[in-house]
């Protein structure tokens, strides 16, 4: 069974950092590249970046390019996301998502999500 | 970024009866292997997104006959043959043809 559990979220002040993980089972995790999806408050979903099978490859969208890294280890089997310099608009439920890989199609298997409040 | 606008954004619909939701992007999801990533995404209250429908037409694992994907190049639609309880929530077209990926606004299905 695929499961991906997303953890590290919590409050943090404007201006702060904070580092997600996704910790992946049930597939062979290297096979495939990895996204991370957001979703603020009551509003829609937003693709926030990606990660290529090998880590070699990373994608964002633009409002977070140069504040989140995205990261991978495939020996652990999980996935990251370093958020600094966090701003109110940052606050959003973070979830964790297969993407493209063996054939399959983006979005498969997503994880429960972990809530980031950017807060003082 | 391509932009991804759904119609309508609330559709409230007798139990039974079929639904329609259309999505039309700002430009042609047409990959350059030939796909269209043009998937449909549901999701419930208070849980994550499950995905429906991929590269247009292709209904995940678990998902019910009763929705179907169609379209081509820039204009698509998702239907719902017969809504149930279960099917409220919102929908989400999105693709994954072009970096940002960039999904719709969301429709939200409700019982009448």
């Amino acid at each position: 069974e695929v499961q991906l559990v997303e953890s590290g979220g919590g409050l943090v002040q404007p201006g702060g950092s904070l580092r997600l993980s996704c910790a992946a089972s049930g597939f062979t995790f290297s096979n495939y590249w990895m996204s991370w999806v957001r979703q603020a408050p009551g509003k829609g979903l937003e693709w926030v970046a990606n990660i290529k099978r090998d880590g070699s490859e990373k994608n964002y969208v633009d409002s977070v390019k140069g504040l989140f890294t995205i990261s991978r280890d495939n020996a652990k089997n999980s996935l990251y996301l370093q958020m600094n310099s966090l701003r109110a608009e940052d606050t959003a439920v973070y979830y964790c998502v297969r993407d493209f890989g063996s054939g399959w199609s983006f979005g498969m298997y997503w994880g429960q999500g972990t809530l980031v409040t950017v807060s003082s | 970024d391509i932009v991804m606008t759904q119609t309508p954004l609330s559709s409230p619909v007798t139990l039974g009866q079929p639904a329609s939701i259309s999505c039309r992007s700002s430009q042609s999801l047409v990959h350059s292997d030939g796909n269209t990533y043009l998937s449909w995404l549901q999701q419930r209250p208070g849980q994550p997104p499950r995905l429906l429908i991929y590269k247009i037409s292709n209904r995940f694992s678990g998902v019910p006959d009763r929705f179907t994907g169609s379209g081509a190049g820039t204009d698509f639609t998702l239907k719902i043959s017969r809504v149930e309880a279960e099917d409220v929530g919102v929908y989400y077209c999105m693709q994954a043809t072009q970096f940002p990926y960039t999904f719709g606004q969301g429709t939200k299905l409700e019982i009448k």
